[in-house]
Order: structure tokens, then sequence, then C-alpha cells
């Protein structure tokens, strides 16, 4: 049973498309994340909902709009997508906030923009 | 900012030893330590509260000294399944967020 799974595993679109990326975790944990990793492997924050209050949002353009529906959820949604969205985007989820606890990830949904 | 880990890359031969350090220009509230192989997801390794603490998790350890506001992580008697891409990830009381390290990649060989 897949504590962090995301979906679709690979993205493959076009230039303008709008795309979504479901995650769900069955851990019971608190507080979700999403990453992005580039092509030079550097893991940079996105998004982190605590109990499906926003509670981070990096310099991210508004084009990228997360959504939790409930506190197992975590969905991205990508309006417009341009060339330079490819990357893999990780979902990740922790205990909670206020005392630090090692995240769990998801396995990934690699986007490619064409 | 982001922390900054040294080296960029290790290659060992098995059953060698290395250290992985990061170091950060800001005041730290703990640090995490994660690999990643190729093509998967990071697995979280460990994490430190305290200045001055160690862990350790089988043949991986690792220290955190707070007042230098950096980490080292030891892998001794490396293991072929230890080969991959390893992430500090450190965290400030202010923001409560987890920024991950530039990264090092370590190459095991027979």
């Amino acid at each position: 049973d897949t504590a962090v799974s995301q979906t679709p595993k690979y993205l493959v679109t076009q230039m303008g498309n709008d795309k979504s990326i479901k995650c769900e975790q069955n851990l019971g944990h608190d507080t979700m994340y999403w990453y992005k990793q580039d092509s030079k492997k550097f893991l940079k924050i996105m998004f982190s909902y605590n109990n499906k209050e926003l509670i981070i949002n990096e310099t991210v353009p508004n084009r990228f709009s997360p959504k939790s529906p409930d506190k197992a959820h975590l969905n991205l949604h990508i309006n417009s997508l341009e060339l330079g969205d490819s990357a893999v985007y990780f979902c990740a989820s922790s205990l909670g906030t206020g005392r630090p606890h090692g995240y769990t990830f998801g396995s990934g949904t690699r986007l490619t923009v064409v | 900012q982001q922390p900054v880990q040294s080296p960029q890359a290790v290659i060992l031969r098995e059953g060698e030893d290395a250290v992985i350090n990061c170091s950060s220009s800001k005041a730290l509230y703990s640090v995490h330590w994660y690999r990643q192989k190729h093509g998967e997801a990071p697995v979280f390794l460990m994490i430190l509260l305290k200045g001055g603490e160690q862990k350790g998790h089988e043949k991986i350890s690792a220290s955190f000294n707070e007042k230098k506001q950096q980490s080292s992580l030891y892998l001794t008697a490396s293991q072929l399944s230890y080969s991959g891409t390893y992430f500090c990830g450190t965290e400030d009381l202010r923001t409560d967020k987890l920024i991950f390290g530039t990264g090092t990649r370590l190459q095991v060989f027979p």
C-alpha cells in the first residue's frame, strides 16, 4: 500500500495546455508539499499545506495553483504550460508543523512540455 | 538561501568511507538527510535537531554543529546500495520551510 502516491507518473503535453497532477497520502500526516526538481537535480519547494490550509507559497508563477480538498490530498494544476515547466514534480508529506519530522515523497511526475 | 554541499561528487570502491558536508548561511533549527537513487524519489535517512547532535543509521551517521551552521554525513564501509545523490535539507525557525542543499552524487563501484 503506497504511502504517498502521485498520478500520473509521466506527462507529455504541448505548450499552452493545462494539466493537473494528483497526490494522495495514507500516512495520516497533516502537512503536504509540492517540490520541483529541475534538470540539475535541485529540489525547490513550491507550496505547503497544513490540514488543507496554505502555509508556504514560494515565488511560483500564478499559472501554478495548488488545491487541497482534504488533508490527505494535494493537487497541482498548471495553466498555459511553458517549456521551462518541464521538470519532475514531487509531492511529499510530513507529520506536521511545530516539530521537524522527516518527509515522505511520492514517486514523482515527470512533466515534459513540447 | 540554498545550503551548499561538498563535494559535488564522490567515487568510491566498496568498503571505503566518505564524508559529505552541508553548510548554511542561516541559523539552523534542524538538518535532514535524504538519499535519491536515479529515477526514484528522495528517501529520508535521518534528522538532527540539536546543535552537536550525532545520529546513526546502520553504517551511515551524521553530526550537526549548530554554531558553525554545518552538518556532515558519514558513510563507512560503503556498499553498492549507497550509490545515489545525497541531499541535506535545512529548516529555520522563522519560515518552517525545508530547503534542500545542492546535492552530492555518490557512486560506489565493486
